[in-house]
């Protein structure tokens, strides 16, 4: 069993329309969460992450986490032709050395 | 302060090749981390290490060596490389915690 599990996509949202991301994962040790975002050719970009159950905000972005299902998804509000990249959910392992496990990440493209 | 610095970016080696793949970085940062990624897919955690002189495996570390002589160097090692190993290698390092992470730029690595 994967240990995180995106939907690959491509998932296609029109400009100031809001992108929804999900995300689930297997270990319910699992103590924080996070989520990247990668451009074609480029290194991931930590762009929001969130340890406790319920929702944090941060500009256009908003992390939701529920611990008890096991979900973590993530909201893009006035999405925006600059969002399109893959966004990639990742899970720290509490027991191991704050080391981070990645899904395979969903593709977004904004149509304007 | 260059963060976290890979050496090469692009590299093409014969099957059956050998090769270390360099990292670097200038933040004093204990954790680093070395993954890879397939196209279209997440990263997948090959080795980290907490310290110097401490290594861990990670989720695929069959056919590469590490090690950690220094805080400040995380080389990667292929020794008998295959085309499965055709991927990018992205380092990372943190203090610890998992929401500092700063990744290099990657080395594009294709064997042939």
């Amino acid at each position: 069993q994967k240990e995180v599990e995106q939907n690959s996509g491509p998932l296609s949202v029109p400009e100031g329309a809001i992108a929804s991301l999900n995300c689930t994962y297997s270990d319910r040790g699992s103590q924080s969460f996070f989520w990247y975002r990668q451009y074609s050719g480029k290194s991931p970009e930590l762009i929001m992450f969130i340890y406790s159950n319920g929702d944090k905000e941060d500009g256009r972005f908003t992390a939701q986490l529920n611990k008890a299902s096991q979900y973590v998804s993530l909201l893009i509000r006035d999405s925006q032709p600059s969002d399109s990249a893959t966004y990639l959910c990742a899970v720290n392992i509490y027991s191991s050395a704050s080391k981070i496990i990645f899904g395979s990440g969903t593709r977004l493209s904004i149509r304007p | 302060n260059a963060g976290v610095t890979q050496t090469p970016k692009f590299r093409i080696l014969k099957i059956g090749q050998s090769m270390t793949l360099q990292c670097a970085q200038d933040m004093n940062h204990n954790y680093m981390y070395w993954y890879r990624q397939d196209p279209g897919m997440g990263l997948k955690l090959i080795y980290y290490s907490v310290g110097a002189g401490i290594t861990d495996k990670g989720e695929v570390p069959n056919g590469y060596n590490v090690s950690r002589s220094t805080t400040e160097d995380f080389p990667l090692r292929l020794e008998l490389a295959a085309p499965s190993q055709t991927s990018v290698y992205f380092c990372a390092s943190s203090y610890g915690q998992p929401n500092d992470y700063t990744f290099g730029s990657g080395t594009r690595l294709t064997v042939v």
